[in-house]
């Protein structure tokens, strides 16, 4: 159980467009979903959380108007990477939390490899 | 602010081995601390955990012993298998920090026959 799923699971573009990336909890609600940057032989950096219904809280540095988050539905939150550069090229990994007072656990989806040419 | 430090990698050992792979972490309080493994193609999955000073996580023959002393949460494994070739990440929790993550570079581990 606790399957968090990514898709694409890697993506290629040009300069200047913008990409989708979409995380899913396939078998739980998860009401608290994390987008997490990931560079070569680097930790995982928290771009931003997200709530079900609400507004998406961004960690300092991050642009929140470059990287748009939606979470619309307690299984299913995107990450929109506008007018993409070189530099956003990285990997993308989202968790997920479900709900409930003893759930404090986070799953992760497998991440999408994002290259801009 | 809050960081994780890691042994760089990769650490390549024999099957049967014994394994250790290094976590220090720097963080006001008593944060908790986590192991996460990320085997290829999959996504990072809860190892380990611990809570407070002197607990011990274990899990799946892993181990990792909270020492506020010396700030290290290490990890060990007494006789690693081929399976256990992965990516080990170690992370901690502020307390009262709600769900935010600081995590380590990773280390990753192959394992031989």
């Amino acid at each position: 159980g606790a399957v968090v799923s990514q898709h694409p699971s890697w993506v290629i573009c040009k300069s200047g467009t913008s990409v989708k990336i979409e995380c899913r909890s396939l078998d739980f609600q998860a009401t608290t979903m994390f987008w997490y940057r990931q560079f070569p032989k680097q930790s995982l950096m928290l771009m931003a959380t997200s709530n079900e219904g609400s507004k998406a809280t961004y960690e300092q540095g991050v642009e929140k108007d470059k990287f748009l988050i939606n979470h619309a539905s307690l299984t299913l939150s995107t990450l929109t990477v506008t007018s993409a550069h070189p530099e956003d090229s990285s990997f993308y990994i989202c968790s997920a939390r479900g709900g409930g007072v003893s759930t404090d656990t986070q799953y992760f989806g497998p991440g999408t490899r994002l290259t801009v040419l | 602010g809050n960081s994780v430090t890691q042994m760089e990698g990769p650490v390549t050992l024999s099957e049967e081995a014994f394994l250790t792979i290094n976590c220090t972490y720097t963080a006001t309080g008593y944060p908790s601390l986590f192991w996460y493994v990320q085997y290829p193609g999959e996504g990072l999955q809860l190892l380990l955990k611990a809570t407070k000073a002197d607990d011990k996580g274990s899990n799946k023959g892993f181990e990792a012993t909270y020492r506020k002393e010396t700030t290290s949460f290490h990890l060990e494994k007494g006789s690693v298998q081929v399976s256990d070739s992965a990516v080990y990440f170690c992370a901690l929790r502020q307390a009262g920090g709600g769900n935010k993550l600081t995590f380590g570079t990773g280390t990753q581990l192959k394992v031989e026959l």
